[in-house]
């Protein structure tokens, strides 16, 4: 497609569940990344991802969340054991690396934990 | 400190100039940006400045940058209804041989009352 593709757009879970979010980066940007927003905060970055480079994780809160990059495109952010606080909205970007200011961001997924 | 810094909340009234202001810390910062995001939507990039210019102005929009102070303001003259939205500054973070990552404020929310 032509932007940056997230599913689900939004999604409740239990709390203690483990939760998939994924997201489709505009074919031919090598750089993705992820962010959070929380109500009545800004963007937090979580990871970033440029081609075959080791991920940057430094924005990850905690262990229980991880994400991973297939084939240099589709991205997962898996969070587990799900808590109240991971509530949020996730927000997908992707650019052409090199580009800072090309980002694209989707739409993002809502995640509400209850 | 957080990295970046804006006031949350900014009220006006239709044709009037809107000014949002955004302190940052990173003076090696390469890029300086600002970011639109409507209501249920993803971040749009509005603009963006480098850090060797002083201003920069699109249409209605006119960028200023205060390398000094670390400063960075966003002016939208005429101030539509349609521009009600929150608005984001970003400083780039960049690593170093590569690009980085965009560090966000907490938004600032612009209200333009008819």
């Amino acid at each position: 497609g032509a932007g940056v593709s997230q599913s689900p757009s939004n999604k409740v879970t239990e709390k203690g569940k483990d939760v998939e979010l994924r997201c489709d980066p505009i074919s031919g940007h090598t750089a993705l990344y992820w962010y959070r927003q929380s109500l009545g905060q800004g963007l937090e970055f979580l990871i970033y991802f440029q081609g075959n480079s080791a991920p940057d994780k430094s924005g990850l809160p905690s262990d229980r969340f991880s994400a991973e990059r297939t084939g240099g495109s589709v991205s997962t952010l898996t969070i587990q054991r799900t808590q109240q606080e991971d509530s949020a909205v996730y927000l997908c970007a992707s650019s052409w690396g090199g580009n800072l200011y090309g980002y694209t961001f989707g739409s993002g997924t809502r995640l509400t934990v209850v | 400190g957080e990295d970046v810094e804006q006031s949350l909340f900014l009220s006006v009234r239709e044709g009037d100039s809107s000014v949002i202001n955004c302190t940052y810390t990173d003076s090696s910062s390469t890029y300086l940006y600002w970011y639109k995001q409507e209501p249920g939507a993803g971040l749009q990039l509005l603009t963006y400045i480098f850090s060797n210019m002083d201003m920069k102005q699109d249409q209605r929009l006119t960028v200023l940058l205060n390398k000094k102070d670390k400063h960075l303001s966003l002016r939208i003259a005429d101030t539509q209804t349609g521009d009600s939205a929150i608005y984001f500054c970003a400083e780039s973070k960049t690593r170093s041989g590569n690009t980085g990552k965009l560090i966000f404020g907490q938004g600032t929310t612009l209200q333009v009352k008819p």
